[in-house]
């Protein structure tokens, strides 16, 4: 079976801190990808990664940064983090085109 | 106009009810069509696939395509109450190139099958 873990079940950060969330496949997968979910705007791509140091934006990048430095891990970081920012963020995994999900990160910016 | 519109809901249905879930999209490029399923405090898991215009069926899920009219639906038979969960249909692109593995999700219609 697949597995993507992510580093947080829950997080509660203040507002101009620096977060770090982490992302973990164990299948090999070339492609990772980090959303977040928001009610009624469904699942926003912010960035995505189709190798080892490299990374596409998607449609949401700004205030958001990521690094890859290894296949199996892609993390996300909030550089400074706002209000604006708390969401349910997810990762996920994919060789092809189905995607593999985390259980996801509930990031709540106070 | 959006990329892709999903109706949010939520939907309340009797068990055994036959659901009726859509999506409508505006980018001809879509080549892949996709219902995921998430449960509360999950991440989505793939539900159906399908690239092409027609119904696919996998037990009492049926997925439809209508590529000239660029909507999808997913039909639930007899609904059960573990179907309660949010659906999200997810479009992707042709295949090579940076777009390929990148997807379009739909804002996800929030079901609830009561007993």
């Amino acid at each position: 079976d697949v597995k993507v873990t992510q580093s947080s079940r829950y997080l509660v950060k203040r507002t101009g801190e620096k977060v770090f969330l982490e992302c973990v496949q164990d299948m090999d997968h070339e492609n990772m990808f980090w959303y977040r979910q928001d009610p009624g705007l469904g699942l926003r791509l912010i960035y995505f990664s189709y190798d080892v140091k490299m990374k596409e934006k998607g449609d949401i990048p700004e205030g958001y940064s990521v690094s890859r430095e290894k296949k199996e891990r892609f993390s996300l970081i909030l550089e400074s983090a706002s209000t604006n920012q708390t969401s349910m963020y997810l990762c996920a995994s994919s060789l092809d085109l189905e995607q593999y999900f985390g259980p996801g990160t509930r990031l709540t910016v106070t | 106009q959006k990329e892709v519109e999903q109706d949010p809901g939520p939907l309340s249905v009797p068990e055994g009810a036959i659901v009726s879930l859509n999506c409508t999209y505006s980018n001809s490029a879509f080549q892949y069509f996709m219902w995921y399923r998430q449960y509360s405090r999950k991440g989505p898991e793939l539900l159906m696939y399908t690239y092409s215009s027609g119904n696919k069926e996998d037990g009492r899920f049926t997925a439809q395509v209508d590529k000239s009219s660029k909507y999808i639906s997913l039909f639930i038979r007899d609904s059960q109450p573990s179907d309660s969960a949010t659906y999200l249909c997810a479009f992707g692109g042709d295949a090579g190139g940076t777009s390929y593995g990148k997807l379009t999700f739909g804002q996800g219609t929030i079901l609830t099958v009561h007993p």
